[in-house]
């Protein structure tokens, strides 16, 4: 089937604007996990959705960072006036369950999105 | 708070030969699951074998294999006849059973050279 689809691609912005970037998880998966991947960070967590529960926000590192997941499925991550250091690849990934034995609990990842901000 | 530790940033091996890239880990729970993952330019993260820390069997995936120390809190890859295809990133991850995140190690570049 489908994987996880992310889009755009590609986000260059001006700083001080907002974006919005785009997880489609694949079919049936209940959990959604968004990660950026920088140059000078690696791989950071950013926040975490199951099923209809309250988000895991923990990672997202300022209030101008926010995320939404509708319906269970399709997840936006958003970032207000955006900075340069918010320059990164931004991966969305998505599993079966949120953990458990057996392999449900692996995620899948997206091919990502890279964003710059001039 | 737990950390994934890749030592080697940067490694080649010659086309068909074997590689091992090192991965060790800190946690303070008993239960968790690691991962190697593998990224080439494409930017797409696959996942190229999982071992759960309550199994003592190393997980065996094709050409991949992992030498899972628990004691040693110690993951490393094994990748036997390595392809051109191989060459990419490869992370190293780490998550408890409690928690929903992965916890990634620095990254690893596998060149593999014809």
């Amino acid at each position: 089937g489908a994987g996880v689809s992310q889009s755009p691609s590609n986000k260059v912005t001006e700083k001080g604007k907002d974006v919005e970037l785009r997880c489609d998880p694949i079919s049936g998966h209940t959990a959604l996990y968004w990660y950026r991947q920088s140059l000078g960070q690696g791989l950071e967590f950013l926040i975490y959705f199951q099923g209809n529960s309250a988000p895991d926000k923990s990672g997202l590192p300022s209030d101008r960072f926010s995320a939404e997941r509708t319906g269970g499925s399709v997840s936006t991550l958003t970032i207000q006036r955006t900075q340069q250091e918010d320059s990164a690849v931004y991966l969305c990934a998505s599993s079966l369950t949120a953990s458990g034995g057996g392999s449900t609990d692996t995620q899948y990842f997206g091919p990502g999105t890279r964003l710059t901000v001039l | 708070a737990q950390t994934v530790t890749q030592s080697q940033p940067e490694m080649s091996v010659q086309e068909a030969e074997t590689v091992t890239l090192s991965c060790t880990y800190d946690t303070s729970e008993n239960n968790y699951y690691l991962f190697w993952y593998k990224q080439p330019p494409s930017r797409q993260m696959i996942l190229v074998i999982r071992q759960e820390a309550y199994k003592q069997q190393n997980a065996t995936e094709n050409r991949f294999s992992v030498n899972f120390q628990k004691a040693a809190k110690s993951f490393s890859l094994k990748i036997s006849d390595s392809q051109l295809g191989d060459t990419a990133m490869y992370f190293c991850a780490l998550r408890n059973n409690a928690g929903n995140m992965l916890t990634f190690g620095g990254g690893t570049r596998l060149m593999v050279k014809p």
